[in-house]
């Protein structure tokens, strides 16, 4: 079973569309995370979710809005896209909001914005 | 943002020898946490150091937190090819830019 999964795996979109990016975890945790790691592997967190409640929002431009209809799931709706955009989007999750709890991540959506 | 620093950014070495990947940072945590990620795939969770001067094992890997807390090292002895990946060190949400180790068969 997978504990962090992501859909779609690959994206690739022409500037200006809009798009999303599903995430689910099975693990039963609280707390759920979307990183951005770019061409250069820095990985950098956007968003996190606590009982569907957003308590980390980064300086993120206004056409990222993420959505957590469920403690299970974060979504990641992106207007506008641009060729920045291109990164590997990453969600994670944790079993409670704090620094040291441990995040497991999903497999990751290759975005390429064309 | 607490910014923390990895060096070296790529390390080459044959299997058999040891290698050190070090993590810095001017601020104190509450705790580090080290991962490795491999091609394609999300970051796996190695160790959280919580305490100031703990060591951890796991395995051929040993773990360091510095005693401000400011720091923390990896160790590996006897690299295999199987510890070739990228290895992260983070804290409160903040992710260094991560180490490109690579074991030569």
């Amino acid at each position: 079973d997978t504990a962090v999964s992501q859909t779609p795996k690959y994206l690739v979109t022409q500037m200006g569309n809009d798009k999303s990016i599903k995430c689910e975890q099975n693990l039963g945790h609280d707390t759920m995370y979307w990183y951005k790691q770019d061409s250069k592997k820095f990985l950098k967190i956007m968003f996190s979710y606590n009982n569907k409640e957003l308590i980390i929002n980064e300086t993120v431009p206004n056409r990222f809005s993420p959505k957590s209809p469920d403690k299970a799931h974060l979504n990641l709706h992106i207007n506008s896209l641009e060729l920045g955009d291109s990164a590997v989007y990453f969600c994670a999750s944790s079993q409670d909001f704090g620094d040291s709890h441990e995040q497991y991540f999903g497999p990751g959506t290759r975005l390429t914005v064309t | 943002t607490q910014l923390l620093e990895q060096s070296p950014q790529f390390l080459s070495i044959q299997e058999g020898e040891n290698l050190t990947v070090y993590c810095n940072s001017s601020s104190v945590f509450s705790s580090l946490q080290w991962y490795r990620q491999e091609p394609g795939e999300g970051p796996v969770l190695l160790v959280t150091v919580v305490t100031g001067g703990e060591v951890k094992k796991l395995k051929r890997l040993t773990f360091q937190f510095g005693d401000a807390r400011k720091d923390s090292s990896l160790h590996i002895t006897a690299a295999q090819p199987g510890d070739t990946g990228l290895y992260l060190c983070a804290g409160s949400w903040s992710f260094g830019a991560g180490t490109t180790v690579t074991v030569r068969a």
